[in-house]
């Protein structure tokens, strides 16, 4: 069974450009997390969808952030404009289901630099 | 403020030591707690998880887990350099799906 993918593994962009991350979940999985970890600190939820709606998004820094999951699969997150701030490594993760007894499964990561 | 706080490390030890790390949380609505190993440059990977007061054994891996304490810890027995890693807590909070992290724990095991 394949695992959680992201692309790109890496991106480089100057402030001000717009980057679109990609993350395909383990088939099967409604539950679809974003988080991400900044230099020196701790990874931080994003948000959680439950196949194409948005459950939680309390943790979506600002409005220059914006998630999609069209038709409950794979997901998406835009930053546009970037700013300096944005750059850290950004993970995706799904479960199978939700509850005391959820496992989460992490995707490799992608690391966003921004210049 | 929820947090999830692990002892700083770096954490060495030598090969076929017992590794213990700590993890405390402030959420006393907590339900579920997690111990991912990390890998230099890889996904967090789930290794044990735990939602009872007491000690859940899986393998080389203990987790233990005090409530009233708001404390939980990972052993790992007879650690082999393959154990070398950085271990990350993570604690779910009650009535959400989402996990809170501690900023992990960085675990060397000298051969």
């Amino acid at each position: 069974e394949a695992g959680v993918t992201q692309f790109p593994s890496h991106s480089v962009i100057e402030k001000g450009q717009t980057v679109t991350l990609r993350c395909d979940p383990i088939s099967g999985h409604d539950n679809l997390y974003w988080y991400r970890r900044v230099m020196g600190k701790e990874i931080k939820f994003l948000l959680h969808f439950v196949k194409e709606s948005k459950q939680d998004e309390s943790g979506m820094p600002n409005n220059r952030f914006l998630a999609e999951r069209t038709g409950g699969t794979y997901s998406t997150l835009k930053v546009q404009p970037a700013e300096l701030e944005d750059s850290g490594v950004y993970f995706c993760a799904s479960s199978q289901a939700r509850g005391v007894y959820n496992e989460q499964f992490f995707g490799p990561g992608t690391r966003l630099t921004v210049l | 403020q929820k947090e999830v706080e692990q002892n700083s490390g770096p954490l060495s030890v030598p090969e076929g030591a017992i590794a213990s790390l700590n993890c405390t949380y402030s959420d006393r609505g907590s339900q579920s707690f997690f111990w991912y190993r990390q890998y230099s440059g890889k996904s967090p990977e789930l290794i044990m998880f735990i939602y009872s007061n007491g000690d859940k054994e899986d393998g080389r891996f203990t987790a233990q887990l005090n409530k009233a304490s708001q404390y939980v810890s990972l052993l790992i027995r007879d650690s082999q350099p393959s154990d070398s890693a950085t271990y990350l807590c993570a604690v779910k909070e009650g009535g959400s799906e989402k996990l809170v992290f501690g900023k992990g724990t960085k675990l060397t095991v000298n051969p």
